[in-house]
């Protein structure tokens, strides 16, 4: 199993531009989310899925899109990317009552 | 979600045995207490969990009062490489729970 993975692993950004971080798994876990980190900082939930088709907010949605058709990916769409979202992006995935495994992160600089 | 407040930092030292305490007064009756570890420019993972008294593993200790108010993560003989941030976290974990993390704990392992 890769488990979570995610791309790019970089990706730098101007101000008003739009992009799609990916996430992917393939343990067949129903709930997955995505987390920014800022530097020094804990981790924030941006958007969860507790399975295919259906999506929430979490703590800091505003920018942000996302959603879910199938139960292996998790796309993030950022609409119009700002400098206030350079951070690390993580995503993650977990069946039911088990623990949560995240991806190895996306690193994304807004100019 | 039952809120956690844990030490911002801590520093200790190599073969030191390491407490980190997490408090979490209005934890609910089905809730668990999950401790996660990241390193830098990683995602977290999942250290130990539990629901009452004593929890081992061959990573760590967990240890939860009575009153479930406060649990205590145990890190038998630090090294160097455990020098990272340690998330405490209190919730059902059940399937369309989502899963907020706090600041976490900056531990600092010195030689």
């Amino acid at each position: 199993n890769a488990g979570v993975t995610q791309t790019p692993k970089f990706q730098v950004l101007k101000t008003g531009q739009s992009m799609t971080l990916q996430c992917a798994q393939d343990m067949n876990h129903e709930y997955m989310s995505w987390y920014r980190q800022d530097p020094g900082m804990g981790l924030r939930l941006i958007h969860y899925s507790v399975g295919a088709g259906i999506t929430d907010q979490g703590e800091v949605p505003n920018g942000y899109n996302v959603s879910r058709s199938t139960t292996e990916d998790f796309p993030l769409r950022l609409l119009s990317a700002a400098p206030s979202q350079t951070s690390v992006y993580f995503c993650a995935s977990r069946s039911g009552a088990e623990t949560q495994y995240f991806g190895p992160g996306t690193r994304l600089l807004v100019l | 979600l039952a809120k956690t407040t844990q030490p911002i930092s801590m520093d200790s030292y190599e073969g030191q045995e390491v407490n980190i305490t997490c408090s979490h007064n209005n934890i609910a009756t089905n809730d668990y207490i999950t401790w996660y570890q990241q390193f830098p420019s990683q995602g977290p993972r999942f250290i130990i969990q539990g629901y009452k008294t004593k929890v081992t593993n061959e990573v760590a200790s967990l240890f939860i009062p009575a009153d479930r108010k406060s649990s205590t993560l145990s890190l038998p003989r630090v090294s160097l490489s455990d020098t990272a941030v340690y998330y405490c976290l209190v919730g059902r974990m059940n399937r369309d729970d989502k899963i907020i993390f706090g600041k976490g704990t900056r531990l600092h392992i010195l030689p």
